[in-house]
């Protein structure tokens, strides 16, 4: 079992839905960050989060320590949020990095 | 604005050949990383470092080599490329625990 677990893999949606993405992971973290990837792009990082909610313009991250699980929300979908959103978990201490969740492939239809 | 610069976007290379991919930043940070990125497996981790002359194998390290001589430079070395090598190769940037992470550009490689 991978220890970052992201749902969906792969979501189609249309222009103006609320998008929601989860991630779970099972082990102790000391952050979750949450990544976008446009086609052919780098990675950009769109949050970092260790508790609550953090909201800058149309997206929202959320977290819940207890259960171990962070949703990434997107209001008012537009066709240029399409790419790919990745899961990433601190596991403290700095030097061991990042570990990564597959990913969640979002395309949104005009 | 927190630059972590690739040296290379595209680089086709022919198997056999020694790669050099070079990561610098310019936040002083000292954590870095270098990650690959393949269709269904994600990111894993190839190699990091904490310090100048510090490094540490990640989870698939064979058949790469690191360098840090400087704190702002990591050098990712594929001794002799193969072509299950081509990939997506990404240089992550960190200042620590519970800090921002910052990547570069990406090089994608393919070696024939």
């Amino acid at each position: 079992k991978n220890e970052v677990e992201q749902s969906p893999q792969n979501l189609t949606a249309q222009e103006g839905e609320f998008i929601t993405i989860n991630c779970s992971y099972s082990v102790g973290i000391s952050a979750l960050h949450w990544l976008q990837q446009h086609p052919g792009g780098g990675i950009v990082s769109l949050f970092m989060l260790s508790s609550g909610k953090k909201k800058h313009g149309r997206l929202i991250a959320t977290i819940n320590i207890q259960e171990k699980h962070s949703s990434l929300h997107i209001t008012a979908s537009h066709p240029r949020d399409s790419a790919v959103y990745i899961c990433a978990v601190g596991r403290g201490g700095g030097a061991d990095g990042l570990t990564f969740g597959k990913g969640t492939h979002l395309i949104i239809q005009p | 604005d927190v630059k972590v610069t690739q040296s290379s976007r595209y680089l086709v290379k022919r198997t056999g050949e020694k790669v050099f991919l070079e990561c610098v930043q310019d936040m002083d940070h000292e954590n870095m990383f270098w990650y690959r990125q393949d269709p269904g497996l994600g990111l894993r981790l190839i190699y990091f470092s904490y310090d100048v002359k510090m490094k540490e194998k990640g989870d698939i390290p064979e058949g790469y080599s690191v360098s840090r001589e400087k704190k702002e430079r990591f050098s990712l070395i594929l001794e002799s490329a193969s072509t299950n090598q081509t990939s997506m190769y990404l240089c992550l940037s960190s200042g620590g625990m519970n800090t921002e992470a910052f990547f570069g550009q990406g090089t994608r490689l393919t070696v024939v």
